[in-house]
């Protein structure tokens, strides 16, 4: 079975410029969750979805992020104008609802520099 | 916040038993304990949940007190593969529940 996939692993980019993310969670996944993980911190939810709608975006910085998923599969998560404090890993994770406790699958992550 | 208490690293002997402790004073009746992992420059990994009941996997063994304030991931022959960060999160059982990440313990496993 194929993983959660993202991509690219690694950007970076100049303060204020715009940059996305792509995200392909596993076939057949309903959920699918954007984290951002600052180097030595564990992981904060940014976004959830539900197939293609959002159950929730309350930590989600709506003034310079997007995300959208749209027919509910792949994802995309967007910063623009990027800030310093946004250098982070990004995960994507996804998940099969009350299958196995409801366990969430990480893809690798893209890694974010903000210069 | 996390609801969850994890000291902030341990070290282990490659081969012997690590014992990871976790405290969860304020943990709710129908939240579920999670372990996950994250080995350096991936993302995390699932290892094991339970309620109250102790659980066991082909990765490790979860320790649940009978209060259910707190628990311990065991993994009976640490290897050097094992060095990683790991996590303890409290939930509720739930479609699209989200995870509540600590600062989780770094377990580094030496030769």
């Amino acid at each position: 079975e194929a993983g959660v996939a993202q991509s690219p692993r690694y950007k970076i980019i100049e303060k204020r410029q715009s940059v996305a993310f792509w995200c392909n969670p596993i076939s057949g996944h309903a959920t699918l969750y954007w984290y951002q993980q600052i180097l030595g911190q564990g992981p904060k939810l940014l976004i959830q979805f539900q197939n293609n709608g959002v159950v929730d975006d309350s930590q989600l910085p709506k003034d310079r992020f997007s995300a959208e998923r749209l027919k509910g599969v792949d994802s995309t998560l967007k910063i623009q104008p990027a800030k310093l404090e946004d250098s982070a890993v990004y995960l994507c994770a996804s998940s099969l609802p009350r299958d196995s406790g409801d366990t969430q699958y990480f893809g690798p992550g893209t890694r974010l520099t903000v210069l | 916040d996390a609801k969850t208490t994890q000291p902030p690293s341990m070290d282990c002997a490659e081969g012997r038993a690590a014992n990871l402790p976790c405290n969860h004073s304020t943990i709710s009746g129908n939240e579920y304990v999670y372990w996950y992992r994250q080995i350096h420059s991936q993302g995390p990994q699932y290892i094991i949940h339970g309620l109250k009941n102790n659980e066991t996997n082909e990765m490790a063994s979860l320790i649940i007190t009978e209060d259910r304030k707190s628990s311990t991931l065991i993994l009976p022959h640490a290897t050097l593969r094992d060095t990683a960060v790991y996590y303890c999160i409290v939930r509720v059982l739930d479609a699209g529940n989200m995870l509540t990440f600590g600062g989780g313990t770094r377990l580094m496993v030496k030769p």
